[in-house]
């Protein structure tokens, strides 16, 4: 059975910190990795990787994807307490449907 | 752009009931897809469509129907309403596989079952 495992379930820090959050994920046909970020409402979407070691940026936030390890990580540097959100990755397989299976996604404070 | 929009955004329901959430794109997706969301369990995919005509069941379709009789639209029914079926719905939709898409997500629909 497909899964996606994401670890810290929850993380507590303080502004100007870096943080790095992480995704495992066991997807039958691998086709890519996606990284949503979840404030009040809708999820939006942040980066999705398909080829190993190619670093994705935006401003302060990163993601680069291990596929011999069948892991990604997301880093935040300098947090703001606007990074405070769930962070949600979610792997896809290469099925025509575009179903993506998700972790339990990373809670994220971040403390003035 | 409305992107996906969904109604109601909040709902009471008593065991029993039945009810349909709505979800619409403007974006002409042919992809779309119903997740719900418990805390700490990220999200399920409940059913999902890749076009008109066509639906098919998630990892969690049980109590659960849709339909998608035309490309903006995807509404999913509660038959028979249960405690377990509390939960916030997202519907999202994208527009293709080939190359691949991020789904984009709708606000929710936060749904309890007393």
């Amino acid at each position: 059975e497909d899964k996606v495992v994401q670890s810290p379930l929850s993380l507590v820090v303080h502004e100007g910190d870096t943080v790095t959050l992480n995704c495992s994920y066991e997807v039958t046909n691998f086709r890519s990795l996606l990284w949503y970020k979840q404030e009040k409402k809708a999820p939006t979407f942040l980066f999705m990787l398909t080829s190993s070691g190619i670093e994705k940026k935006s401003g302060r936030l990163s993601s680069i994807l291990d596929k011999k390890e069948l892991s990604s990580i997301l880093n935040i540097t300098a947090t703001q307490t606007g990074d405070s959100a769930i962070y949600l990755c979610a792997g896809r397989g290469s099925s025509n449907t575009g179903k993506l299976i998700f972790g339990q996604g990373t809670t994220l404070q971040v403390k003035p | 752009n409305a992107g996906v929009t969904q109604t109601p955004k909040f709902r009471i329901l008593k065991i029993g009931q039945s009810m349909t959430l709505q979800c619409t794109q403007d974006m002409n997706h042919n992809y779309m897809y119903w997740y719900r969301q418990d805390p700490g369990m990220g999200l399920k995919l409940i059913y999902y469509s890749v076009g008109a005509g066509i639906t098919d069941k998630g990892e969690v379709p049980n109590g659960y129907n849709v339909s998608r009789s035309t490309t903006e639209d995807f509404p999913l029914r509660l038959e028979l309403a249960a405690p377990s079926q509390t939960s916030v719905y997202f519907c999202a939709s994208s527009y293709s596989t080939i190359p691949d898409q991020p789904q984009h997500f709708g606000d929710g629909t936060r749904l309890s079952i007393l």
